[in-house]
């Protein structure tokens, strides 16, 4: 049981490029996420995707992309990358189970990113 | 935007000491989880709490929520290497989404 699988594990883009980050999950979720990390700013939700077919503003989104593609993945687009969104980028799942649910978000190991 | 606070950044301390790590915020939460996150790895949820005042013990650490489910505390009793890590407090909204705190950095040395 792999859990939240994410790649790359890193990659080195130049300013201006291109590039999607993939996830998958194999516990069945219905709720995926998207978060970078930065020193000293915890995480940041960049979007998310409450169930297969909707995706939503998280607090961070200009300059990204999403798309639930199946209920398994959710892929993150940099359309243009810039220098500012050199970060470690983390994607998520969840049972979520209706509101007021407290069920833990399962993390994947992390996509490292720098953009020169 | 609602955001949590995390005291100390970091701390440095030796093995067997004890350590407080809080985590504040003028937003009220439904709940709060406390997640652990070592190098190169994503974030493990260590516990979460629900109810204002609510106290939960994870064998040598100890959570608590406040009464005003405004903040929360994680204190570490008689720390040991394998607690070295990033900590992150994060607050249920009551909808799909979590709000990360700063995080804390701890270091135990032997």
């Amino acid at each position: 049981n792999a859990g939240v699988t994410q790649t790359p594990k890193f990659q080195v883009l130049k300013t201006g490029q291109s590039m999607t980050l993939q996830c998958a999950q194999d516990m069945n979720h219905n709720s995926m996420y998207w978060y970078r990390q930065d020193p000293g700013m915890g995480l940041r939700l960049i979007y998310y995707s409450a169930s297969e077919g909707t995706t939503d503003k998280g607090e961070v989104p200009n300059g990204y992309n999403v798309s639930r593609l199946n209920k398994r993945e959710f892929s993150l687009r940099l359309e243009s990358a810039a220098p500012s969104q050199t970060s470690v980028y983390f994607c998520a799942s969840r049972d979520w189970r209706g509101q007021g649910d407290n069920q833990p978000q399962h993390f994947g190991d992390g996509t490292r990113l720098s953009i020169l | 935007t609602q955001l949590l606070e995390q005291s100390p950044q970091f701390l440095s301390i030796q093995e067997g000491e004890n350590l407080t790590v809080y985590c504040n915020s003028s937003s009220v939460f439904s709940s709060l989880q406390w997640y652990r996150q070592e190098p190169g790895e994503g974030p493990v949820l260590l516990v979460t709490v629900v109810t204002g005042g609510e106290v939960k013990k994870l064998k040598r650490l100890t959570f608590q929520f406040g009464d005003a489910r405004k903040d929360s505390s994680l204190h570490i009793t008689a720390a040991q290497p394998g607690d070295t890590g990033l900590y992150l407090c994060a607050g249920h909204t009551g909808f799909q989404k979590l709000v990360f705190g700063t995080g804390t950095r701890l270091l135990v040395s032997p």
